[in-house]
């Protein structure tokens, strides 16, 4: 069975700080990776996907892939009130498995 | 810039009901997919639909669910007969033909309330 692991939160951090968001898969073939937020009722909307090793950046977004590790990351920087949602990790090419979420809630 | 869209954005069925859940994906795109998410839990994958016929499909997708294209624009969901345990969000999601590019872009979403 594929998994998708993910801290469920709640991640709190001040206003301005870095957020880090930590994602463990189980399928070592893995190849397409994505970061998506969502708000509480909404539907999940991309940030960012990553394919290869090492980091992505995006604005304030930083994705980071370690296959080797089966570990992918999401960095926010200068994180802001409006950051506050679920992150999803999503894994997968024509099909997504997902994790759980991580709650990230950004202190005004 | 282009979206999918869903529809209705809430149904509410009594159990045993017939639902079709509605979906037009982004224009240009091919591959096109259900998900689901009962509320407080992951986002689950149902069914991946491409060049009119089923590419994949879940555990969670049975004899009681079914896809469809009807024409160039829509695809929906139907649910033959509806149980309590359907109650979710349910998702529709497409993105172009996926050479490199397997980002999926998701619709607002329908809710699904079976009394």
């Amino acid at each position: 069975q594929k998994e998708v692991e993910q801290n469920s939160g709640p991640l709190s951090v001040p206003e301005g700080a870095i957020a880090s968001l930590n994602c463990t898969y189980s399928d070592r073939v893995s190849q397409s990776f994505f970061w998506y937020r969502q708000y509480s009722g909404k539907s999940p909307e991309l940030i960012m996907s990553i394919y290869s090793n090492g980091d992505k950046e995006d604005g304030r977004f930083t994705a980071q892939l370690n296959k080797a590790s089966q570990y992918v990351s999401l960095l926010i920087r200068d994180s802001q009130p409006s950051d506050s949602a679920t992150y999803l990790c999503a894994v997968g090419t024509y099909k997504y498995i997902f994790g759980t979420g991580t709650r990230l809630k950004v202190l005004a | 810039e282009p979206e999918v869209t869903q529809t209705p954005s809430h149904q509410v069925t009594q159990m045993g009901q017939e639902v079709i859940l509605r979906c037009v994906p982004i224009s240009n795109h091919l591959y096109f997919y259900w998900y689901r998410q009962i509320l407080g839990q992951k986002v689950e994958f149902l069914v991946s639909f491409y060049n009119n016929e089923i590419s994949e499909k879940s555990e969670i997708f049975d004899d009681q669910f079914s896809v469809e294209r009807p024409d160039g624009s829509n695809f929906t969901l139907k649910i033959r007969s509806t149980k309590l345990e359907d109650s979710a969000m349910y998702f529709c999601a497409s993105h172009p033909s996926g050479s490199i590019d397997y980002e999926q872009y998701f619709g607002p979403g329908t809710r699904l309330t079976v009394t």
